[in-house]
């Protein structure tokens, strides 16, 4: 059993590209989220998913996208990164209907330049 | 929407003593209060959580205490040890209102010196 991953491990990208994050789980969890991490800034929500087919945007959205096809797979896509969009970002998932505890995937370091 | 506040952001104890990091919610409908420990380029990784019906929780050398009067809970660790070093986050959420995420604190790094 995996878990949780992402891909890629870490990804340089030239502003005004275009970039999609992936995250896959296989527990089965109903609901999966999205965050970044910043120095100093902790971990911010960008987007959350309760269940497939239904998304919702978090605290930080803004250059965004997320996508839940079905209960495994939650792809975070920049249209067009800036710089400030560097960061770390982690996928998450959990049985919302169950425990409430949150997994978090290994992480995927992005450098906009 | 919630916003925790965490004390203090760096917090360096000796080996062998106790460490308190304290995080203050203000959202009065949260029920839900996780903290997370996270190791230099890891995942953060669940240690303890606590719910509102209870105002304490432990688990080995690790307690959790939550006011929910005060809007407020702390992370107790005991008897600290050199792989205690790490950074920690407090999160709050409520649960049974969709699953919209966690509110983290900015973090404390925890230094346990020899």
């Amino acid at each position: 059993i995996a878990g949780i991953t992402q891909a890629p491990t870490s990804q340089i990208l030239a502003a005004g590209r275009r970039m999609t994050l992936r995250c896959t789980q296989d527990m089965r969890h109903n609901a999966m989220y999205w965050y970044r991490q910043d120095l100093g800034l902790g971990l911010r929500l960008i987007h959350y998913s309760n269940t497939a087919g239904t998304t919702g945007k978090g605290e930080v959205p803004d250059g965004y996208s997320v996508s839940r096809a079905n209960t495994d797979d939650f792809p975070l896509t920049l249209a067009s990164a800036v710089p400030s969009q560097t960061s770390v970002y982690f996928c998450a998932s959990s049985d919302s209907m169950g425990s409430d505890t949150q997994y978090f995937g290994p992480g995927t370091r992005l450098t906009v330049l | 929407g919630e916003n925790v506040e965490q004390h203090p952001s760096t917090l360096s104890v000796q080996e062998g003593d106790s460490a308190v990091i304290k995080c203050t919610y203000s959202d009065s409908a949260s029920n839900y209060f996780p903290w997370y420990k996270q190791e230099l380029g890891k995942r953060p990784q669940l240690i303890i959580d606590i719910r509102s019906n209870v105002g304490e929780k432990k688990d080995q050398r690790i307690a959790v205490t939550l006011n929910k009067t005060a809007k407020h809970f702390s992370l107790h660790i005991t008897e600290t040890q050199p792989e205690d070093s790490a950074v920690y986050f407090c999160a709050a959420t409520e649960r049974g209102g969709g699953a919209d995420g966690l509110t983290f604190g900015k973090g404390t790094h925890l230094i346990i010196q020899p």
